[in-house]
């Protein structure tokens, strides 16, 4: 059974450097792609990037490009998001999720809808 | 960007009614690669859809997907409480990938 635990929830202030994880188990964890969803409160989902832990190949939203870092451990099947510097306007909750994948033309994988999610990990930026 | 639009926004409807919801794209989705999720309060969202109408794993099949192209529906044949929840359409076929804003069905 896949499964993704991430960690808890996070009170900073504005400045702050942050990184939140999402642990991994239940397949392989280096042949299948991992993304992150933000969700504002009150608000929609949004796709902020995927990451593919077997090369790092990282693709992100405009939205969030130079903003945040997707990056993996492949030792410990873990995936992780990373603010240098927090904004009021990051408080939210995310979720990492991991994408279903087919093989293109090129026998390389690629991601698909998301069929698995973390529980979220709420991010409160405040001074 | 592929921007998606769902519609109504928050219809509010009785257990054993019909539900439709819409999903709009403002380009044609390829392969049609559009999911379904829904989201309960306090919770992750869960996948319902893909493909545009391939239930997931343990879905009941009185949720249905149809559509192709730019026009998408999700159905649900008679509500059941547990069902009063909000839905998301997204699509993976084009970066960066897009969800709808969400629609919320409500309790009468």
């Amino acid at each position: 059974e896949v499964q993704l635990v991430q960690s808890g929830a996070e009170l900073k202030e504005p400045g702050e450097s942050l990184k939140i994880s999402c642990k991994a188990s239940g397949y392989s964890f280096a042949s299948h792609w991992i993304g992150w969803v933000r969700q504002m409160p009150g608000k929609g989902l949004e796709w902020m990037g995927n990451i593919y832990p077997g090369d790092s190949d990282t693709r992100y939203g405009p939205s969030f490009e130079g903003q945040v870092t997707i990056s993996v451990d492949k030792s410990i099947s873990t995936a992780y998001l990373q603010w240098s510097s927090l904004q009021a306007s990051d408080t939210a909750m995310y979720y990492c999720a991991r994408p279903r994948s087919y093989l293109d033309n090129n026998n390389f994988p690629q991601p698909y809808y998301f069929d698995s999610w973390g529980q979220g990990t709420l991010v409160t930026v405040s001074s | 960007e592929i921007v998606l639009t769902q519609s109504p926004g928050a219809p509010s409807l009785s257990p054993g009614e019909r539900a439709t919801l819409s999903c709009r794209a403002s380009q044609s989705v390829r392969s049609d690669y559009l999911a379904w999720y829904q989201q309960k309060p306090g919770q992750a969202p869960r996948l319902l859809i893909f493909g545009a109408s391939t239930r997931a794993t343990g879905i009941p099949d009185r949720f249905s997907g149809s559509g192709s192209g730019t026009d998408f529906t999700l159905t649900i044949s008679r509500l059941e409480p547990e069902d009063f929840a909000v839905y998301y359409c997204h699509q993976y076929a084009t970066s960066p990938w897009t969800f709808g804003q969400g629609t919320k069905v409500e309790i009468k």
